[in-house]
């Protein structure tokens, strides 16, 4: 099947330093990419959408400024995390929409420790 | 009225059992609609894609009722592997942009 692969699996930073994340479409081409965080036991919050080409749409209470994310190709959008605080630990996980079926498919999520 | 609204459960079903998930959405003209299974601390994966007539995968049941704006998930013969989060999903593409709508996800509990 389809598959996405996300980039760290996992990641330990210092407060006040930037961590990059990673979401690839290795076999089919993603115009659209989804960004979510999950905090422990609760729902996937959408944070943006990525669109390949142009600015992404962010969710009202997301930082863009903190949360910048960059789709360039119709394979690979990052999510960089600017200016890291132990709140912002979490788990983030990417979708791409797989532009010819319409299905969206995740990455294996990225464990995100600010300490 | 949320866009996608799930009952969160839990749902704990003995081993064998047939059990039933709904999910209600909002906006009429969402096109496409899907479940998706999360396991603790994974992420979320594919189980299959709602079609208007029904579709059915194994035990796996999914139906979609435009009209009353409601899918529907059905689990027969349940595993204990089936226990997970199901989450509904809806899309809605307009005016140049793509819509992926989550509902919460309904937590089941098979029990041996």
């Amino acid at each position: 099947g389809a598959v996405v692969s996300q980039h760290p699996s996992w990641v330990i930073c210092k407060s006040g330093t930037s961590v990059k994340i990673e979401c690839r479409s290795l076999d089919f081409q993603a115009t659209t990419m989804f960004w979510y965080r999950q905090f422990p036991k609760q729902s996937l919050m959408l944070m943006a959408t990525s669109n390949e080409g142009s600015k992404a749409t962010y969710e009202q209470g997301v930082e863009k400024d903190k949360f910048l994310i960059n789709h360039a190709s119709l394979t690979l959008s990052t999510l960089t995390v600017t200016s890291a605080h132990p709140e912002d630990s979490s788990f983030y996980i990417c979708s791409a929409r797989d532009t010819m079926t319409g299905v969206a498919f995740f990455g294996q999520g990225t464990r995100l420790t600010v300490v | 009225r949320k866009e996608v609204e799930q009952d969160p459960g839990p749902f704990n079903v003995p081993e064998g059992a047939t059990v039933a998930f709904n999910c209600t959405y909002s906006n009429s003209a969402s096109q496409s609609f899907f479940w998706y299974r999360q396991d603790c601390r994974k992420e979320p994966k594919l189980l299959m894609s709602v079609y208007s007539s029904g579709n059915e995968d194994g035990r796996f049941t999914a139906q979609l009722n435009r009209a009353s704006q409601y899918i529907s998930l059905l689990i027969r013969d349940s595993k204990l592997s089936d226990s997970a989060t199901y989450l509904c999903v809806v899309s809605h593409s307009g005016a140049g942009s793509y819509q992926l709508t989550f509902g919460k996800g309904t937590k089941l509990s098979v029990i041996p």
